[in-house]
């Protein structure tokens, strides 16, 4: 139990364009997701928390025009990267909260962002 | 700056052999962590957590440690084995999200 899959796996794309990228619980349903960005052999940061129905909060230094999340239902959290450039270019993690475990998190395989 | 870190960013041990990651932390406060590894390209694989009020928990071959005294946490993984080489983050809960520490990682060499 407590799989979080993310679609696409890995992705590459036009300097300017924009994409996005789902992360899905699915078998528990997750009031929370988190977001994390990672760069090459570094650690997890913490972009936003993704709260199901209301606005999503953002860490300091994180563009929220730039990374746009929705969370329209208890299963599922987008993420889109608006106008993508090469320094967006990195691995995407999200995770999800389960209900009533507050603290646990359970993390899908990431998502491979190349921008070209 | 960070308020958890790790000692070591890279460790090399023998295949059979123990092993021991270390993390320090900085908020006092904190009171719930747990080990992370992860495989590359992948997302982190919880390993196990300890809360405050336990100095030691175990799990299948590995175990937690936790000093409060010194704001301290070790993972010790018993006979390591090849499959063991990742990369390994401790992670304290904030209150609401989880702050990770640099990793380590690990490789297991036969």
């Amino acid at each position: 139990g407590a799989v979080v899959s993310q679609h696409p796996s890995r992705v590459i794309c036009k300097s300017g364009t924009s994409v996005k990228i789902e992360c899905r619980s699915l078998d528990f349903q997750a009031t929370t997701m988190f977001w994390y960005r990672q760069f090459p052999k570094k650690s997890l940061m913490l972009m936003a928390t993704s709260n199901e129905g209301s606005k999503a909060t953002y860490e300091q230094g994180v563009e929220k025009d730039k990374f746009l999340i929705n969370h329209a239902s208890l299963t599922l959290s987008t993420l889109t990267v608006t106008s993508a450039h090469p320094e967006d270019s990195s691995f995407y993690i999200c995770s999800a909260r389960v209900r009533l475990a507050q603290e646990t998190q359970y993390f899908g395989p990431g998502t491979r962002l190349l921008v070209l | 700056g960070e308020s958890v870190g790790l000692h070591l960013p890279t460790l090399s041990v023998q295949e059979g052999d123990n092993s021991i990651i270390n993390c320090a932390y900085s908020n006092s406060a904190s009171d719930y962590f747990i080990w992370y590894k992860q495989e590359s390209g992948k997302g982190p694989q919880f390993i196990i957590d300890i809360r405050s009020n336990m100095d030691k928990r175990q799990g299948q071959r590995v175990t937690v440690l936790l000093n409060k005294t010194v704001k301290h946490l070790s993972l010790q993984i018993a006979a390591t084995q090849p499959g063991d080489s990742a990369v390994y983050f401790c992670a304290e809960y904030t209150g609401y999200a989880l702050n990770f520490g640099k990793g380590t990682s690990l490789l297991v060499t036969p």
